[in-house]
């Protein structure tokens, strides 16, 4: 069966230090992997996605961005971190044929 | 562009039914799905529609009109443990894009 993992479960960064992010998919080839973050009472907003290796599509300008080094993983990376990147981030993936999406349990950075 | 509405609050007593209303405007459309959010946890897949009509699964039923771009969610026999948020999501010629979802209070 499929499972994704994602880490760390809680983060506390201060303003301007780098973040990284990772996301893994097991027991599925060439997945459509994805990044949401849900800022307080805010709805799921879509960062990036890709669908393939190497493959990044940007929804949102900011100081983030995303890499896919292999087929099953998803990094999400900061530079310097801002006050207003405080959220849940949520990695997900889907086979891309019209089936929902499935997540990962989840990222609450806190940015102090 | 892309446009999800639903309510932001709702709440309704345990045993009784209830209805979550998302209407929706989309370039294209691929799907309408419905994702249950505990607070604190991830989304979690509850129905998806791609035709019109409704899809029962249990104590959940989910209706799509996809000429009104009107779905709703029906929850039977509320529980506890249904008090969550329930998003709605429809996905076009993009990835899904989410309302803000629907925070369901369910009291005794």
């Amino acid at each position: 069966s499929q499972t994704i993992h994602q880490w760390p479960a809680t983060l506390v960064q201060p303003v301007g230090s780098p973040l990284s992010l990772e996301c893994t998919v097991e027991g599925t080839s060439n997945p459509n992997l994805y990044w949401y973050r849900q800022a307080a009472g805010r709805g799921l907003q879509l960062l990036f996605y890709s669908v393939g290796i190497g493959q990044i599509s940007s929804e949102v300008p900011q100081n983030l961005s995303a890499s896919r080094p292999q087929d099953r993983q998803f990094i999400l990376s900061s530079k310097k971190l801002l006050l207003s990147d405080s959220g849940f981030y949520l990695c997900a993936w889907s086979t891309g044929t019209g089936d929902g999406y499935t997540f990962g349990s989840g990222t609450r950075l806190t940015v102090v | 562009g892309q446009n999800i509405d639903q309510p932001t609050e709702m709440t309704a007593t345990e045993g009784a039914i209830v209805q979550i209303n998302c209407t929706y405007q989309t370039s294209g459309f691929n799907g309408l799905f419905w994702y249950q959010q505990h607070a604190g946890e991830a989304p979690t897949f509850l129905s998806y529609n791609v035709l019109d009509g409704l899809e029962e699964k249990g104590r959940f039923s989910s209706f799509l009109s996809r000429s009104k771009g009107y779905s709703y969610l029906l929850l039977k026999e509320l529980q506890m443990k249904d008090s969550a948020s329930y998003l709605c999501a429809v996905k076009g010629n993009t990835p899904l894009v989410f309302g803000k979802g629907t925070r369901l209070s369910v009291i005794a």
